[in-house]
């Protein structure tokens, strides 16, 4: 499985953008870049994903570089709801491919109001 | 849409007893996985499903735990006989064979104490 490094941690104060970076150099090319958020005492969330262009939707945007080795999670103004481990994994498209993500320990983003 | 359930939310038991995690995956999905997550090992994939079918079960711990899906809405997840170190929150999860992105639903978790 292509691998995912990320930030340990995060800070960002509240109002502010939060850039969270993902590096992911053995990427293949049917890997879809995914981001996962995990609140506290909840399950992880679905935030974003993207295959190669940038993406944008209601909670954030997905910056991927041209060559695919890394991306960045865009939280254009963090609240503090937003404070969570995010993780960014890589999701091949193949079915046999379905399960085997591996979530790693991800970022955990504090926000100060 | 309802989302994923589990049950039970919170269970508390002692060393030696068995433990039943029970799931209800979206309706429609074809995939279902279970996850353990721990402080120190993080969200680890136990074994996951595929039309009912167990697909990889590589990520059991060992013997103690065992998975079945005996039809497309119910899966269980059974620990036998339980020990401390069981002690975590364990995920459920599905997906459709076909989604964007393959994109992941995750239940809210059972929190398993074992004392």
């Amino acid at each position: 499985d292509a691998k995912t490094t990320q930030p340990n941690s995060m800070e960002s104060n509240e109002e502010e953008p939060v850039h969270l970076p993902c590096n992911h150099s053995t990427i293949s090319g049917t890997d879809y870049i995914h981001w996962y958020r995990q609140l506290p005492s909840q399950g992880p969330e679905y935030v974003i994903h993207g295959l190669t262009s940038n993406v944008n939707n209601r909670m954030a945007s997905l910056a991927i570089a041209e060559d695919r080795k890394s991306s960045t999670l865009i939280l254009h103004r963090a609240t503090l709801r937003d404070a969570a481990v995010y993780y960014c994994i890589l999701r091949g498209t193949h079915n046999t491919n379905a399960g085997k993500s591996t979530f790693g320990d991800g970022t955990t983003l504090t926000v100060k109001p | 849409d309802a989302g994923v359930i589990q049950s039970p939310r919170h269970e508390v038991t002692e060393m030696g007893q068995e433990v039943t995690l029970r799931c209800k995956p979206i309706s429609g999905h074809d995939y279902l996985f279970w996850y353990r997550q721990t402080m120190m090992r993080g969200l680890e994939l136990l074994i996951y499903f595929n039309n009912n079918v167990p697909i990889d079960d590589s990520g059991m711990p060992e013997d103690r735990f065992s998975a079945k899906m005996p039809n497309a809405s119910f899966s269980t997840l059974k620990i036998q006989p339980s020990e401390p170190r069981d002690s975590a929150v364990y995920f459920c999860a599905s997906r459709p064979l076909q989604g964007i992105g393959n994109t992941i639903y995750f239940g809210e978790g059972s929190w398993l104490t074992v004392v």
